[in-house]
């Protein structure tokens, strides 16, 4: 059983159009963090969110942490091909001191 | 400031065979850990070291090993390698260990594909 389930697995829009994906759990965590992966590269850190209902923006990317910060959401705004990539959340796990990640959401922007 | 830095950044090899995988943190980042990347299971914690002792690891078998230097290079080691040990495997530096009042940022290097034949 994965621990963050993150939503949808893959994604393909046009450029321009708006998205959200989703990163569930039904456990708590004392922080979240999104990375965006390129192929053949590793994971680079986009944001951490560490308040419950805390909002974080970057530029057209808008992040957000749970009330009982058990999930998160990433809403991307007229996204553009250099926003294709493999998205990934991971959260922090207080007890075992673990960073936990999703499996990721595959996003591709066609032009 | 330079980047965490991983090499080989591709290997082939055997089953059977052991592989060493090597990891330069950026400068002044105590913290390193190591990842499997695969497909199916996305990525999963291997371990995490600290000032030369491991702190913490994930759930993978005794085949897998590592270390860190006094300079916090670390370096992972697989013996007996399976055709299931084909991933991407990345290395995170961090600036200090996971904890209540610190979110724990990593910054991955680009990784090492192992191709198990």
């Amino acid at each position: 059983t994965q621990l963050l389930e993150q939503s949808p697995q893959f994604l393909s829009i046009q450029e321009g159009e708006n998205l959200t994906v989703y990163c569930n759990s039904s456990s708590v965590f004392s922080s979240l963090q999104w990375y965006r992966q390129e192929p053949g590269e590793g994971p680079v850190l986009l944001v951490t969110v560490v308040t419950g209902g805390e909002v974080k923006k970057l530029k057209r990317l808008t992040f957000q942490f749970g009330d009982a910060r058990k999930d998160s959401s990433l809403h991307i705004t007229a996204a553009q091909p250099g926003d294709t990539g493999l998205y990934l959340c991971a959260g922090l796990q207080g007890g075992s001191e673990k960073l936990v990640f999703g499996k990721g959401t595959k996003l591709t922007v066609n032009p | 400031k330079a980047g965490v830095t991983q090499t080989p950044r591709y290997l082939i090899k055997t089953r059977g065979q052991q592989v060493t995988l090597s990891c330069s943190p950026i400068s002044g980042h105590r913290s390193v850990s190591w990842y499997q990347q695969t497909p199916g299971q996305g990525l999963q914690f291997l371990f995490e070291y600290f000032s030369e002792t491991q702190r913490n690891k994930g759930n993978f078998p005794g085949r897998f090993s590592g270390r860190q230097f006094s300079n916090s290079r670390s370096e992972m080691n697989v013996s007996t390698l399976e055709l299931g040990d084909s991933a991407l495997y990345l290395c995170a530096s961090s600036l200090s260990t996971p904890g209540r009042y610190n979110s724990y940022e990593q910054y991955f290097g680009p990784g090492t594909r192992l191709t198990v034949t």
